[in-house]
């Protein structure tokens, strides 16, 4: 069956623009979470949906992040106004349990690069 | 924040011999998790040992376990070049809400040469 994906792959960006990362988790998982990786980092937290409830989103670095999940299904990371420090690798991942006590599918992120 | 550190940072080994990373972390934990990331591309799982258990084995890795420590140690046997990638723990802190995410520390880079 299909793994986790993201689209798009890369997205360049001009500084202030808005953009849209979208993550298709594997069918019938529960869980889904979003990650920011710095160059040279290991990712770091953004947001967890249970279905389509988001439950955390304690990692987002500001309010011009915004994540959802409508259907408990496919998931939108949008960041406003980019900003040349949003630039990173966006993971996405979900897993069939709730939370984060089990293994967690990740997609092959999308780098996004601000100029 | 980060939670776990990965000691050492980069490793260099040739095919055949052990590779050894190391994994401190600061809080109480359920379980620990390793994945693997190879170059531009998204984080694959490896293994899970949870915090009541010590020792974990999975083909050709094997995960211990201080929670005394707060410390882990992922062994990879007999290394082949295909194990060239960054190597992650992560665990899920208790008492964060519903143990909602997984804390990565920085990673150790693995170089397996022929």
């Amino acid at each position: 069956g299909a793994g986790v994906s993201q689209s798009p792959r890369y997205k360049v960006a001009k500084r202030g623009q808005d953009v849209a990362l979208r993550c298709d988790p594997i069918s019938g998982h529960v869980s889904l979470f979003w990650y920011q990786q710095a160059l040279g980092q290991g990712p770091e937290f953004l947001t967890y949906f249970q279905n389509e409830a988001q439950l955390d989103k304690s990692g987002l670095p500001s309010d011009r992040f915004f994540a959802e999940r409508p259907e408990g299904s496919v998931s939108t990371l949008k960041i406003q106004r980019t900003q040349q420090e949003d630039s990173a690798v966006y993971l996405c991942a979900s897993s069939f349990a709730r939370g984060a006590f089990n293994e967690q599918f990740f997609g092959p992120g999308t780098r996004l690069t601000v100029l | 924040s980060q939670q776990g550190e990965e000691d050492p940072q980069a490793l260099s080994i040739q095919e055949g011999e052990n590779a050894t990373m190391n994994c401190s972390y600061k809080t109480s934990i359920n379980n620990l998790q390793w994945y693997r990331q190879n170059s531009g591309r998204g984080l694959v799982h490896l293994i899970l040992i949870r915090s009541n258990e010590r020792e974990k084995h999975s083909g050709r890795l094997r995960v211990t376990l201080d929670t005394s420590k707060k410390s882990s140690s992922l062994l990879i046997t007999a290394s082949r070049a295909a194990d060239t990638a960054s190597y992650f723990c992560a665990t899920d802190a208790r008492g964060r809400q519903a143990g909602t995410a997984l804390i990565f520390g920085k990673g150790t880079t693995l170089s397996v040469s022929s």
